[in-house]
């Protein structure tokens, strides 16, 4: 079945500790999305890939990186994690960016 | 800011009965909408979706209508099952060079058997 993959599914770092999350997908789109989603709230985007072209919120910390070094897959990097950066990370993709997303399961970040 | 907003956190309703669940949104600029449903420890998959061109959109025992003059959609599920007890998020497209979507907070619905 074509899905999204998210790897690990539960990440603790300890506060200032970089972590890296990872995001696979098999469905071939082009765009790659990842979201922050704090308990009962809205899924926040951090930034998005249209293929290769990256595409930063402006709100989105410089404490947060992302790669996609192939079509299939795309990183997270947190370089100096708080504990403000506790949340469940959601990756996405969609073909064109026009229409539905396609979720992984996520990732829950635990700070200490 | 929130142009996307979902006003109830949770909805309970007897099975068999109808859902409602409603999406208010500031931005004249959205030209597509979607809902979205989350089961615990999975991510949200995809519901269905309405053009800003159109007022309802009709699969099955689901139905999302679209107001825009009062800048309001909503989902109605028909028979309501227990299986369908689950986050709803509403989201919101626009395009800005590319496409962007805002989501709403999400609304827990509770289906009782």
């Amino acid at each position: 079945d074509a899905m999204v993959i998210q790897n690990p599914r539960y990440q603790v770092t300890q506060f200032g500790k970089p972590v890296t999350l990872s995001c696979s997908q098999t469905l071939n789109h082009n765009v790659m999305y990842w979201y922050q989603q704090k308990s009962s709230q809205a899924p926040k985007l951090l930034f998005h890939y249209y293929d290769k072209d990256f595409n930063n919120e402006a709100d989105t910390p410089d404490n947060f990186q992302s790669r996609r070094p192939n079509t299939s897959f795309c990183f997270l990097d947190i370089r100096s994690p708080g504990l403000g950066d506790a949340a469940m990370y959601l990756c996405a993709t969609s073909r064109d960016g026009a229409n539905e997303q396609f979720f992984g399961p996520g990732t829950r970040l635990t700070v200490l | 800011d929130q142009q996307v907003k979902q006003n109830s956190p949770s909805l309970s309703v007897q099975e068999g009965r109808i859902s409602i669940l409603n999406c208010d949104y500031t931005n004249s600029m959205f030209d597509y909408f979607l809902w979205y449903k989350k089961y615990p420890a999975e991510g949200p998959t995809f519901l269905i979706s309405i053009s800003s061109i159109k007022d309802k959109n009709e699969d099955g025992r689901f139905t999302v209508f679209l107001n825009k003059s009062a800048k309001h959609l909503s989902l109605h599920i028909v028979p309501s099952q227990p299986g369908d007890s689950a986050v709803y998020f509403c989201a919101a497209n626009y395009r800005t060079g590319g496409f962007k979507t805002i989501f709403g907070a999400g609304t827990r619905l509770f289906v009782k058997a």
